[in-house]
């Protein structure tokens, strides 16, 4: 792996159904985050996690869960998804080297549709 | 509230000209700032940064300029390419808090052969 993944890569989904985006990271970054991108409204953040163990809610995190028991991993969970979750999620990962803040590390996406 | 944004959605260019992409923030304790590039399909890609400690940095072809005094930031871009072409997005950020970046919406930049 080099750098950040995620799965899958699209996905649709019935509405009222569980689902996962997994995503990793292989640079050992202690901060992680994950967004939603929809047209118009450029990217919204969902939940971020500064280091394991810890995690942090954003602008929008109702119906979105994390967990982070480890550095390399960070997955969204839509515990009953809906249409209105239809979106291009990035996940992403910086350093934040004691303090000083570093630019931020993107994955590719994944595409998921609510029906 | 405060906020980050972006003057222009759309530009427009000819291949060869110079782009500038602008961005405005309202919080004035911002001390790091960050510029995107995103292609289409594609998740967003570091360009260039800038710490509140500067007002200009060059990088290849690009250049970012920020003035804290009307809390603005732009970008440019020199003898664009169609490559170029995807949507622009500045971000802000106070080093010292929980770290998180607010996102402008983006402008998209088109380049014309």
């Amino acid at each position: 792996i080099a750098g950040i993944t995620q799965a899958p890569t699209s996905q649709i989904l019935a509405a009222g159904r569980r689902m996962t985006l997994r995503c990793t990271q292989d640079m050992r970054h202690n901060a992680m985050y994950w967004y939603r991108q929809d047209l118009g409204l450029g990217l919204r953040l969902i939940h971020y996690s500064n280091t394991a163990g810890t995690t942090g809610k954003g602008e929008v995190p109702d119906g979105y869960s994390v967990s982070r028991a480890n550095t390399d991993d960070f997955p969204l969970t839509l515990a009953s998804a809906v249409p209105s979750q239809t979106s291009v999620y990035f996940c992403a990962s910086s350093d934040s080297n004691g303090g000083a803040y570093n630019e931020q590390f993107f994955g590719p996406g994944t595409r998921l549709t609510v029906l | 509230g405060e906020s980050v944004g972006l003057h222009l959605p759309t530009l427009s260019v000819q291949e060869g000209d110079n782009s500038i992409i602008n961005c405005a923030y309202s919080n004035s304790a911002s001390d790091y700032f960050i510029w995107y590039k995103q292609e289409s399909g594609k998740g967003p890609q570091f360009i260039i940064d800038i710490r509140s400690n500067m007002d200009k940095r060059q990088g290849q072809r690009v250049t970012v300029l920020l003035n804290k005094t009307v809390k603005h930031l732009s970008l440019q871009i020199a003898a664009t390419q169609p490559g170029d072409s995807a949507v622009y997005f500045c971000a802000e950020t106070r080093t010292g808090g929980s770290y998180i970046p607010t996102f402008g919406r983006g402008t998209s930049l088109i380049v014309h052969p």
